[in-house]
């Protein structure tokens, strides 16, 4: 159980387009997903906490309006990358927290790899 | 400023030693710790956690020690084999706050 998808793996984009990565909680419903991103050699930093039908908490440093975070259900949240420039390009990772003890407690997606040319 | 510390960037250790990875923080406010592994590509994997109303936390080959004076924890994993060779995180948090901060990781590799 506590099964977290991504979607895509992997994605390859030209500067200046937009890019969606989707998580989902395939067997638990999430009331909080968590964003984090990932440069290599590093710690997984965390960008954004979602809460579902509310708005995202960003983290200092975190433009909101660079990443958009959607949390429409209790299984789904979205993270767009909008106007993607070279500098985004980083392995980014969503968690899902089931709500329910222990409440700390986050499954992780196998991440989406983002490359921007 | 980092809150979780892991200061070794990597180990190396035999199959079938004892392989020790350690954690410390600096928050007080934390009372609850986890330990991921992670592969390249791929998202971290929960391993085990503790509690700071406890001092240790055994599952099978993996035994988390909390030293809540010294703010600092460590994973036991014995054996070690040759499949556990992976990047190792710590992570804290507090409360019923839901974020965890995570330290920058060991690269444990389990030499066969």
């Amino acid at each position: 159980g506590a099964v977290v998808s991504q979607h895509p793996s992997w994605v390859i984009c030209k500067s200046g387009t937009s890019v969606k990565i989707e998580c989902r909680s395939l067997d638990f419903q999430a009331t909080t997903m968590f964003w984090y991103r990932q440069f290599p050699k590093q710690s997984l930093m965390l960008m954004a906490t979602s809460n579902e039908g509310s708005k995202a908490t960003y983290e200092q440093g975190v433009e909101k309006d660079k990443f958009l975070i959607n949390h429409a259900s209790l299984t789904l949240s979205t993270l767009t990358v909008t106007s993607a420039h070279p500098e985004d390009s980083s392995f980014y990772i969503c968690s899902a927290s089931p709500g329910e003890a222990p409440y700390n407690e986050q499954f992780f997606g196998p991440g989406t790899r983002l490359t921007v040319l | 400023d980092q809150q979780v510390k892991q200061n070794s960037p990597s180990l190396s250790v035999q199959e079938g030693r004892i392989s020790i990875l350690n954690c410390d923080y600096t928050n007080s406010m934390f009372d609850y710790f986890l330990w991921y592994k992670k592969y390249p590509a791929e998202g971290p994997t929960f391993l085990i956690s503790i509690s700071s109303i406890k001092d240790k936390n055994e599952d099978g080959r993996f035994t988390v020690f909390l030293n809540k004076s010294a703010k600092h924890l460590s994973l036991h994993i014995v054996p070690s084999q040759p499949g556990d060779s992976a990047v190792y995180f710590c992570a804290a948090s507090f409360g019923s706050a839901r974020q965890l901060t995570f330290g920058s990781g060991t690269q444990l590799t389990v030499l066969p």
